[in-house]
């Protein structure tokens, strides 16, 4: 069974720093697709980032040069590097694994139960 | 960016009601589209990809439809347990967008 279990969320002061980190098992990260999407909370859902089976990188426009997302294949886990945070980044920050199936790509599936950053002085 | 757009946002049915959601693309995206459930205080979970394609273990009263910009998620039945916010999103191309949500309420 493939899981995934986020950690590092916490309360940061705006324009501090914090790196996220998901934990798997059941799948390998060199070989699998993984994203982060977050969800302020009350509000919809919002794909952040995701790291190809290749080590190539994707993010959405709102975290270019302030996130990074990367993956360590020795312990099997992927980080989400955050810089330069913002009251606006307040929201749980869910990993996915992202699979593909009958011709469609991205499908984010399992996904972890997610951690709180507060971005707040 | 491709713009996903649910409708209604909230709807409020009874136990045993035929439900259906739609999402709307702003451009084509062909079958790439999927479907989430989540639970308050829950992470969501995988419905339905490819538009009309069954997740392993989620039961047959749920069923997708629908090619190009338009979309549905239905619900042959009610139960208690359907009761959460659903959420379309499209896989066609980056960034990847989701719908705002419809929330299921108890009527």
């Amino acid at each position: 069974e493939v899981q995934v279990v986020e950690s590092g969320g916490r309360l940061v002061q705006p324009g501090g720093s914090l790196r996220l980190s998901c934990a798997t098992s059941g799948l390998t990260v060199s070989t699998n697709h993984m994203s982060w999407v977050r969800q302020v909370p009350g509000k919809g859902l919002e794909w952040v980032s995701l790291i190809y089976s290749g080590g190539a990188t994707s993010q959405a426009d709102y975290v270019k040069g302030r996130f990074t997302i990367s993956r360590h294949t020795s312990n099997n886990t992927v980080d989400l590097q955050m810089h330069s945070l913002r009251p606006e980044d307040t929201a749980v920050y869910y990993c996915a694994a992202v699979a593909a199936a009958a011709g469609v790509r991205f499908i984010f599936d399992p996904w972890g139960p997610g951690t709180l950053v507060t971005v707040s002085s | 960016d491709i713009q996903m757009t649910q409708s209604p946002s909230s709807l409020s049915a009874s136990i045993g009601d035929r439900v259906a959601i739609a999402c709307r693309a702003s451009q084509t995206i062909g079958n790439s589209l999927n479907w989430y459930q989540q639970k308050p205080g829950k992470a969501p979970k995988l419905l339905i990809y490819g538009a009309s394609k069954l997740q392993s273990g989620v039961p047959s009263r749920f069923s997708g439809g629908g090619s190009g910009t338009d979309f549905t998620l239905s619900i042959s039945s009610l139960e208690p347990e359907d009761f959460a916010t659903y959420y379309c999103q499209q896989s066609y191309n980056f960034p990847l967008t989701f719908g705002g949500g419809t929330k299921v309420e108890i009527k």
